[in-house]
């Protein structure tokens, strides 16, 4: 079946330090993938995506690089600020089965200290 | 800006007792979803509607959840009688699929604590 496997958190860094969430995937075939961020009270808002092999989603200094030899998906930012605290969910929609479904992963909550 | 509006924000109650939470898309999508999100488990899908008829419910206990869509402008997902274990963060989500999953939104959500 289909699955999104995230690091626990919560990750809590410094300002400006360098961030790494890791996740992997399970799928059948190459799903799109896509990182999501949950600010306190809010509902999830799309961060970044990739749809294929080694295509980079990019957006508000996040990255995330859609490895197939790996089957990861981290997300990485080089100097994290303290609006950056919140919940990321990594998440997969598959291209064949599993209909139009995106499969989360359990999120990785962050916390930016000054 | 358009936005999926959710409602109430909150609720407390206690077991047994009926729940109904509102969810009005954005205007215009064509695909509603329900989704569940735990600490325990995550995020999980209960429910989704494209055009106003349900295409999957298989999340979803059947024996005291139910969701419908009664128009275009609201989506309504209910739990009778409800029990301590539904206590979560329930939210809506509205976009227009296939094809359109950068622009999926979601509501802030509701949160539900069942006594």
């Amino acid at each position: 079946g289909n699955s999104v496997t995230q690091m626990e958190g919560p990750v809590t860094l410094s300002e400006e330090a360098f961030l790494t969430i890791n996740c992997t995937y399970t799928a059948t075939g190459y799903p799109s993938l896509f990182w999501y961020v949950q600010y306190p009270g809010e509902g999830l808002q799309l961060l970044l995506k990739a749809t294929k092999a080694d295509d980079k989603g990019s957006n508000k200094g996040f990255e995330a690089t859609y490895r197939k030899e790996t089957t990861s998906f981290h997300l990485e930012k080089g100097s994290v600020q303290v609006s950056d605290s919140a919940v990321y969910f990594c998440a997969s929609l598959p291209r064949m089965g599993g209909g139009n479904k995106l499969t989360f992963g359990t999120g990785t909550q962050l916390k930016v200290e000054l | 800006d358009a936005r999926v509006t959710q409602t109430p924000r909150h609720k407390v109650t206690e077991m047994g007792q009926e729940v109904t939470m509102r969810c009005q898309p954005i205007l215009g999508h064509n695909t509603v979803f329900w989704y569940r999100q735990t600490m325990m488990q995550g995020l999980e899908l209960l429910a989704y509607f494209r055009n106003r008829a349900p295409l999957d419910d298989s999340g979803m206990p059947k024996d005291r959840f139910s969701a419908e869509m009664p128009d275009a402008t609201l989506a309504t997902l209910k739990i009778q009688p409800s029990e301590p274990r539904d206590s979560a963060v329930y939210f809506c989500a509205s976009g227009n699929l296939p094809g359109g999953w950068e622009k999926l939104f979601f509501g802030s959500g509701t949160q539900l604590s069942v006594l």
